[in-house]
């Protein structure tokens, strides 16, 4: 069945250095995947997505990469800064037929140190 | 604009009970997702609605329904509680007009069953 996996499950680096989050999906038929941070007590929030149809998107310092080949997509973060902490998630999904249903990853729990 | 309300935010209900959550998505948006959020489950899709349909539903029991009404406001129901229905609810809205994929998320509801 669908099924999206995310690692690592962890993550601690130093305020400054850069973070990677890898998601691989099983789906071939996705098409859309997004990355929600989600803050303690708080809702996921979407940061970034990205379609099928181009391999890199970037935002400031967020940007995410995308290998249809392999079904992999991955976060990366930038000259991480303490308010970057949180448990970030990957999803994906197919858009073009009647659902909007997301398949998320398992969650990864990044901790900045200052 | 507003962004996604849920209500009740905290809810505590004995094993039985029923109990209804309540989501108004963001202005102009016709579409409202259900997920489920456990430790350890992650997040999982329940439902959706679009126009007051029903257009997809994940593998949860029947004892969770939903529906939606004419202004997009939607309520999620669960029926004779168990304790393994401990979560945090949460909804997405979308636009669903051409072109757009993203999902807009609320802060949740967290019930607790005892």
């Amino acid at each position: 069945g669908e099924n999206v996996e995310q690692h690592p499950s962890t993550l601690s680096v130093q305020e400054g250095d850069s973070a990677v989050i890898k998601c691989t999906y099983s789906d071939s038929a996705s098409n859309y995947f997004p990355w929600y941070k989600q803050e303690l007590g708080k809702g996921p929030q979407l940061i970034i997505d990205i379609r099928s149809n181009v391999g890199e998107k970037k935002d400031q310092r967020i940007a995410v990469t995308l290998n249809k080949t392999a079904k992999h997509f991955s976060l990366h973060i930038t000259e991480t800064q303490p308010e970057d902490s949180a448990v970030y998630f990957c999803a994906a999904a197919y858009y073009g037929g009647a659902t909007n249903k997301l398949i998320f990853g398992t969650g990864t729990l990044l901790a900045v140190q200052p | 604009k507003a962004g996604v309300t849920q209500t009740p935010r905290y809810l505590i209900k004995t094993r039985g009970q029923q109990v209804t959550l309540s989501c108004s998505p963001i202005s102009g948006h016709r579409s409202v997702s259900w997920y489920q959020q456990t430790p350890g489950q992650g997040l999982q899709f329940l439902f959706e609605y679009f126009s007051e349909t029903q257009r997809n539903k994940g593998n949860f029991p029947g004892r969770f329904s939903g529906r939606q009404f004419s202004n997009s406001r939607s309520e999620m129901n669960v029926s004779t509680l168990e304790l393994g229905d401990s979560a945090l609810y949460l909804c997405a809205s979308s636009y669903t007009g051409t072109g757009s994929y993203e999902q807009y998320f609320g802060p949740g509801t967290r019930l607790t069953v005892t």
